[in-house]
């Protein structure tokens, strides 16, 4: 287990179109989370799951999101209709309990066009 | 709502030289956590260093400390002997016991050979 995988690396879309990425944590971590981050700017929060829980959403998570973490092992965000305004670099993390740090993977880089 | 600050959108500094990123943070809460991640180009973010709030004691990691004042609420990075390797991203991030991690928005650390 050599870390947070996250595929794809980049993804080019139509604006409209859907899309879906995937993250493979840790095996060990129960925790696995969901971060956007545009040029400029920190990683924002969208949404954890503890196990296969998904206990909190952001409020930049809008109707267009979804993710799932079945079995609790990897999880998928998907974004539907996508927008121009989604065009991001999409992070994923987990962690065990607890306020030790994340891991992090090395992301998905969506352009919409 | 936890906010980070990070003021310096930009630094520079020689190769073997000393540097210092600062950060400050706005929190109610007495019990927290707080982290220095790196994020080199095109690379996945990186856990550099991590200063539990109920201790007194600046956090260390070999050529990276902190300066850990928390009655000001203040939480900067030095890195001694920059290398030029140290060159990436770094974000300041906060977290509660039973929160998310929040972040700055970055300092961009360049180094001169």
């Amino acid at each position: 287990d050599t870390g947070v995988s996250q595929d794809p690396r980049h993804k080019i879309t139509k604006r409209g179109q859907n899309v879906t990425f995937r993250c493979d944590p840790i095996s060990e971590h129960n925790r696995l989370y969901w971060y956007r981050q545009t040029l400029g700017q920190g990683p924002e929060f969208l949404t954890y799951f503890q196990n296969e829980a998904q206990l909190e959403k952001s409020r930049l998570l809008s109707d267009r999101f979804s993710a799932e973490r079945p079995k609790g092992s990897f999880s998928t965000l998907e974004i539907q209709r996508t927008e121009q305004g989604d065009s991001a670099m999409y992070l994923c993390a987990s962690s065990l309990a607890g306020p030790l740090g994340y891991t992090f993977g090395s992301g998905t880089r969506l352009t919409v066009v | 709502a936890q906010t980070v600050t990070q003021s310096q959108p930009e630094m520079s500094v020689q190769e073997a030289e000393t540097v210092t990123l600062s950060c400050t943070y706005d929190t109610s809460e007495s019990d927290y956590y707080l982290f220095w991640y790196k994020q080199p180009p095109s690379r996945q973010m990186i856990l550099v260093i991590r200063q539990e709030a109920y201790k007194q004691q600046n956090a260390t990691e070999n050529r990276f400390s902190v300066n850990f004042q928390k009655a000001a609420k203040s939480f900067s990075l030095k890195i001694s002997d920059s290398q030029l390797g140290d060159a990436a991203m770094y974000f300041c991030a906060y977290i509660e016991s039973q929160g998310n991690l929040i972040f700055g928005k970055g300092t961009k650390l360049s180094v001169k050979p």
